[in-house]
């Protein structure tokens, strides 16, 4: 079974610019998240998506983005991007996002770097 | 406010040498705390998940307790294949499908 897929895996940007990243969830799974990862932050919790519907999102502006399609799959949007968005982007998938032992599976993250 | 701390943010162990990395969480109810490992250049995967103080949970050379207020993951005679990234998270009552992350413990198992 194939992990989840996270696209491109490296972006160079400069300010002002926008970017989309793109995440292909586990088979199956219909819940998926987003994550930030910076070394001073750690992970902190973008939004998250089922089916096709924003469910919970994080205290990011509203230049932070995201959509989820009909095959579950996901994309995130930074628009107006800014040198402190340089980051580790996660995505995570899980089956539904609301049993009690709901893990969710990461892929390897699109890594960012803003000039 | 939810949120987790991590500590120490980095642990230096020889082959062999035991210790513990500590979470200390503050949540609104929870719901379940994750433990997630995160190897250089890849993402977080799951370890363990405990759900109520008192419960422990054990995988190979690591094992995961829990208290009202913080969790530990020991580490018994560790390898050098342990040395990774220790990422500790919460899951509230109220808030199932967000989770709190803490900063991570990197540690580093020397042979």
């Amino acid at each position: 079974k194939a992990g989840v897929t996270q696209t491109p895996r490296y972006l160079i940007k400069t300010r002002g610019q926008q970017v989309t990243l793109s995440c292909s969830p586990i088979s199956g799974h219909r819940s998926v998240s987003w994550y930030q990862q910076t070394p001073g932050q750690g992970l902190q919790f973008l939004f998250e998506y089922f089916s096709e519907t924003q469910r919970n999102k994080g205290n990011f502006p509203g230049r932070f983005s995201g959509r989820q399609f009909s095959n579950s799959r996901s994309e995130m949007n930074v628009s107006t991007l800014e040198l402190g968005d340089s980051a580790l982007y996660l995505c995570a998938s899980s089956l539904a996002g609301t049993a009690t032992n709901e893990k969710l599976f990461f892929g390897s993250g699109t890594q960012l770097s803003v000039l | 406010e939810d949120q987790v701390t991590q500590s120490p943010e980095a642990l230096r162990l020889q082959e062999g040498e035991s210790s513990s990395l500590n979470c200390s969480y503050t949540v609104s109810g929870l719901r379940g705390l994750f433990w997630y490992r995160q190897d250089p250049g890849k993402g977080p995967e799951f370890l363990f998940t405990l759900y109520s103080a008192g419960e422990e949970k054990e995988k190979e050379r690591l094992k995961a307790t829990l208290t009202k207020k913080e969790s530990f993951l020991h580490i018994t005679a560790p390898k050098p294949e342990d040395s990774a990234t220790y990422l500790c998270a919460v899951q509230a009552r109220n808030n199932f499908n967000k989770f709190y992350f803490g900063s991570g413990t990197k540690l580093n198992v020397k042979p």
